[in-house]
C-alpha cells in the first residue's frame, strides 16, 4: 500500500516548456487534490476532482489543466510554463469529503521554471 | 470566503520548553472542520488532528494538545516539553462546504526550531 506517490519529485523547466505531473492512489478514493506550496502562503489549491471523469476549478486554477481519467490517477499539465509557476506541488486524496474525512497527501514534487 | 491566520511566522524555543501556535480563523460556514498538519525537513505533509466545529472539547495526545474555543474562532496547538525532533513548519487548515470541493484552507504555516 504505496498510500499518494507523485512523479516526478523533482523538474526544471524553461519558461514556455510543457509538462505533466501524475499523482496515484491505490485506497480507491474518490476525491483528489492538487495544491501548491509557496513560502508564507500555506497551501492553496489548483484544481481537484470529485470522481473518474469530473475535475474543477479551486482557487488559483489559471495556468494549470487537470484530467482524472481513472479513478487512481490525478494528472496536472502545464502548457506553457512561467517562472511565476516555480512551486512546490502537492497531490492530496481522501475518500469523501475533505471536511469529514483526512486528506491523505503525496511527498510533493518541487517544480523550478528558469 | 474562508480564512485562516498564523500570525506567529517563525518561532524558536529551547528544547523542554513548552511552545503554544496559534490559529485563528474566519467562516460562514456552521458546520466545519478544523485540521493541524505537520511539514518536517523532508516536505511531507503529516495530519496530527481533525476537530468538527461541533466538538469544543480539548484533546491530548501525548505531549502534544489542542484547545479549540468557538467563541474566539481559535484552535491553538501546544506542544509539552518540546523536543528538536518537533522542528517542522506546522499547518492549521480549515474545511467547509463553503470551499469548493470542501478543500482545505491552509494558514500561512509556523516555522517551529527547538534547539537542544
Amino acid at each position: 500500500n504505496a498510500g499518494v506517490t507523485q512523479t516526478p519529485k523533482f523538474r526544471v523547466l524553461k519558461t514556455g516548456q510543457s509538462m505533466t505531473l501524475l499523482c496515484a492512489q491505490d485506497m480507491n478514493h474518490e476525491y483528489m487534490y492538487w495544491y501548491r506550496q509557496d513560502p508564507g502562503m500555506g497551501l492553496r489549491l489548483i484544481h481537484y476532482s470529485v470522481g473518474e471523469g469530473t475535475t474543477a476549478k479551486g482557487e488559483v486554477p489559471d495556468g494549470y489543466n487537470v484530467s482524472r481519467l481513472k479513478k487512481q490517477n490525478f494528472l496536472l499539465g502545464l502548457e506553457s510554463a512561467a517562472p511565476s509557476q516555480t512551486s512546490v506541488y502537492f497531490c492530496a486524496s481522501s475518500p469523501g469529503l475533505a471536511g469529514r474525512y483526512e486528506q491523505y497527501f503525496g511527498p510533493g514534487t518541487r517544480l523550478t521554471v528558469t | 470566503a474562508q480564512k485562516v491566520t498564523q500570525a506567529q511566522t517563525e518561532i524558536s524555543v529551547v528544547e523542554k520548553e513548552d511552545v503554544t501556535l496559534d490559529c485563528v480563523y474566519e467562516t460562514r460556514d456552521t458546520t466545519y472542520y478544523l485540521f493541524w498538519y505537520k511539514q518536517p525537513p523532508s516536505g511531507e505533509l503529516v495530519f496530527l488532528i481533525r476537530r468538527n466545529s461541533f466538538d469544543e472539547q480539548n484533546e491530548i495526545s501525548g505531549r502534544y494538545s489542542w484547545n479549540f474555543q468557538k467563541s474566539t474562532s481559535s484552535f491553538n496547538f501546544t506542544i509539552t516539553a518540546s523536543q528538536v525532533v518537533d522542528s517542522a513548519v506546522y499547518f492549521c487548515a480549515l474545511s467547509g462546504p463553503g470551499n469548493a470541493g470542501n478543500m482545505l484552507t491552509f494558514g500561512g504555516g509556523t516555522r517551529l526550531m527547538v534547539k537542544p
